[in-house]
């Protein structure tokens, strides 16, 4: 069974910095994908960004980018200019990309905090 | 476009009733997953549904839960009878041919 790792459950960044979130990942498979989660007080899940393991390029969505190395099976979440928005509960999570697996395995996320 | 509706957004009830929890997908979507979250478990998946048949229940913790999708735009979850431990937050979410889901805004339940 595939397992995620996070293994910061809080995070701290002031605003306008950069910050650097981990997730690790443990599975057999070769072609699976890889998501981030966003979860504000509101309890909406959000999803941030996502990664196709067969692509070699990292993903980016404006102040979101992702490091995804394969080999060690880590996906680590950078969030650029922070803002106090972003302030919420980080989901890492897996999904394989094999026959009907369509669920998804959840890390036991990463809070941050935005400060001024 | 309407995302995942869920209802209601808060359920307050006595242990030994029944609860009744609601999902409409987005349309167009399916896949449809129920999920739980608490402080000591996470998010857990319960079940999930493709074209409104259950493919996975390995999820559901014992017999009091029961899930149906009986139409591609309804689904419900059912907790009878409910007991303390089944307070959580209860999110369900769709997908299109099981790419990225995407959440409803979730139900809290408490159980007294």
């Amino acid at each position: 069974a595939q397992t995620v790792t996070q293994s910061q459950p809080e995070m701290s960044v002031q605003e306008a910095e950069t910050v650097t979130l981990s997730c690790t990942y443990d599975t057999s498979e070769s072609d699976y994908y890889l998501f981030w989660y966003k979860q504000p007080p509101s309890r909406q899940m959000i999803l941030v960004i996502r990664q196709e393991a067969y692509k070699q390029q990292n993903a980016t969505e404006n102040r979101f980018s992702v490091n995804f190395q394969k080999a060690a099976k880590s996906f680590s979440l950078k969030i650029s200019d922070s803002q106090l928005g972003d302030a919420a509960m980080y989901f890492c999570a897996y999904r394989s990309a094999t026959g009907t697996a369509s669920k998804l395995t959840f890390g036991t996320g990463t809070r941050l905090q935005v400060t001024l | 476009d309407a995302g995942v509706i869920q209802s209601p957004r808060h359920e307050v009830t006595e242990m030994g009733q029944e609860v009744t929890l609601r999902c409409k997908p987005i349309s167009g979507h399916d896949y449809l997953f129920w999920y739980r979250q608490t402080m000591m478990r996470g998010l857990e998946l319960l079940i999930y549904f493709n074209n409104n048949v259950p493919i996975d229940d390995s999820g559901m913790p014992e017999d009091r839960f029961s899930a149906k999708m009986p139409n591609a735009s309804f689904s419900t979850l059912k907790i009878q009878p409910s007991e303390p431990r089944d307070s959580a937050v209860y999110f369900c979410a769709s997908s299109f041919s099981g790419w990225e889901q995407y959440f409803g805004p979730g139900t809290r339940l408490t159980v007294t």
